[in-house]
């Protein structure tokens, strides 16, 4: 079974100093991964996917991920935070890869903080 | 750019009324899903929709749920007898072969009295 583990459930930064929030993924194959912000009231907006390409994916806003398969991770950085980027961020991965499905399994999600 | 768009964006219901979430689609896009999140916690899958039948659930789409396409835009979730539990946020989602990102609507917010 696949699922996604995000360390933080909570993380405060300064603005203009780097974002770091952490994701652990389980999959028996190949996963799709992928990161969603959710500002307050407002819906899921896609950050960043992976798709077995590249390992460092960039998204938008600043924000790139890096796939390591050696650590099962893909954890989302950027490198100098602005007020705008205060949001719940969610880790994501996708189920039947290949497959017509691709159900989405969320993490707990990760709360980001930005003080000024 | 198109868009994924779910009416109404709150809805106010008493415990035991049926409520009908609906969701319009991207246009080319032929697999719909409905997830929800419940105040404070992970989003949830539970029902995907391809060729006008469901290709998957999760435990949580019992038989108080069920989704339709009555129309060729339209995308339904009812809830035949809202409990307090079924207060959430429910997002609607399109996608179609090819691409690998599902598209979110901006959610409908249920509150069950």
């Amino acid at each position: 079974a696949q699922s996604v583990t995000q360390l933080d459930s909570h993380v405060s930064v300064s603005e203009g100093t780097p974002v770091l929030l952490r994701c652990n993924y389980s999959s028996s194959y190949s996963p799709s991964l992928f990161w969603y912000v959710q500002h307050p009231n407002k819906g899921l907006q896609l950050l960043l996917k992976y798709t077995s390409a590249a390992t460092l994916v960039k998204g938008i806003n600043g924000f790139e991920a890096e796939f390591k398969k050696s650590e099962t991770s893909f954890h989302l950085t950027k490198p100098s935070a602005h007020m705008s980027d205060a949001a719940e961020y969610f880790c994501v991965v996708r189920t039947n890869y290949g497959g017509s499905q691709g159900n989405l399994i969320f993490g707990k999600g990760t709360k980001l903080s930005v003080k000024p | 750019e198109p868009e994924v768009t779910q009416t109404p964006s709150h809805q106010v219901t008493q415990m035991g009324q049926e409520v009908i979430l609906r969701c319009v689609p991207i246009s080319n896009h032929l697999y719909f899903y409905w997830y929800r999140q419940i105040l404070g916690q992970k989003v949830e899958f539970l029902v995907s929709f391809y060729n006008n039948e469901i290709s998957e659930k999760s435990e949580i789409f019992d038989d108080q749920f069920s989704v339709e396409r009555p129309d060729g835009s339209n995308f339904t979730l009812k809830i035949r007898s809202t409990k307090l539990e079924d207060s959430a946020m429910y997002f609607c989602a399109s996608w179609r072969e090819g691409n690998n990102e599902q598209f979110f609507g901006p959610g409908t917010r249920l509150t069950v009295l």
